[in-house]
């Protein structure tokens, strides 16, 4: 079965501090896509950051980074100098690329709470 | 560039009532999402159209629950009758034009059943 496995339900870190939120999937398929996704409390979802699972470079976009570790199937996002702002819900998800059912069903974690202190 | 519109924002309504939710998806993107987001279950797909066709409805719970989207910028999640459990957050996301591309996401519309 695919699945998506967030095992921190809530994490603080330190204003300026780097963070890592733990991320690790199950799929047989070889081919796939990894999101990560942030709710804060006003509730909107917000795309952060891809990777595809072909990728051989681990994705960046700013603060965040995600360190793909393909053999151990684990997709962790990485947020340097955290900001109060980053405050949020954090969540993963994996889309398998079945381009013979051609579905696009993303499949979402619990997600981790992460509160950035000042 | 304007993102996922949905209306409305919050909805309170009473059982056995109507409800319809409303998606624009953002201009140029073939693909549309309808998620629920509860505590219990999580964000779950529910319907998703390809061109204004539906590829999978697997997801929608019971017959209670229709989407359709008549054109490229329009689509509607209805729930008739309403129930207490229906109360959840609805997405609406949309994506380009590949199985692959990221979804992008409305603000989600906070349905309470009374």
């Amino acid at each position: 079965a695919q699945k998506i496995t967030q095992t921190q339900p809530g994490m603080f870190v330190q204003e300026k501090e780097a963070v890592t939120l733990d991320c690790t999937y199950d799929t047989s398929d070889q081919s796939y896509g990894l999101f990560w996704y942030k709710q804060p409390s006003s509730g909107e979802m917000i795309f952060l950051i891809y990777q595809g699972s072909y990728d051989e470079q681990n994705a960046t976009e700013g603060r965040y980074s995600l360190n793909f570790q393909k053999a151990r199937k684990s997709a962790n996002l990485v947020i340097s100098a955290s900001q109060l702002g980053d405050s949020a819900m954090y969540f993963c998800a994996m889309l398998p690329w079945d381009y013979g059912g051609a579905t696009n069903k993303l499949i979402f974690g619990t997600g981790t709470l992460l509160a950035v202190q000042p | 560039d304007a993102g996922v519109i949905q209306s409305p924002r919050h909805e309170v309504t009473e059982m056995g009532q109507e409800v319809t939710l409303r998606c624009k998806p953002i201009s140029g993107h073939d693909y549309l999402f309808w998620y629920r987001q509860t505590m219990m279950r999580g964000l779950e797909l529910l319907i998703y159209f390809n061109n204004n066709v539906p590829i999978d409805d697997s997801g929608m719970p019971e017959d209670r629950f229709s989407a359709k989207m008549p054109n490229a910028s329009f689509s509607t999640l209805k729930i008739q009758p309403s129930e207490p459990r229906d109360s959840a957050v609805y997405f609406c996301a949309s994506s380009p034009d590949r199985v692959t591309d990221t979804q992008y996401f409305g603000p989600g519309t906070r349905l309470t059943v009374l």
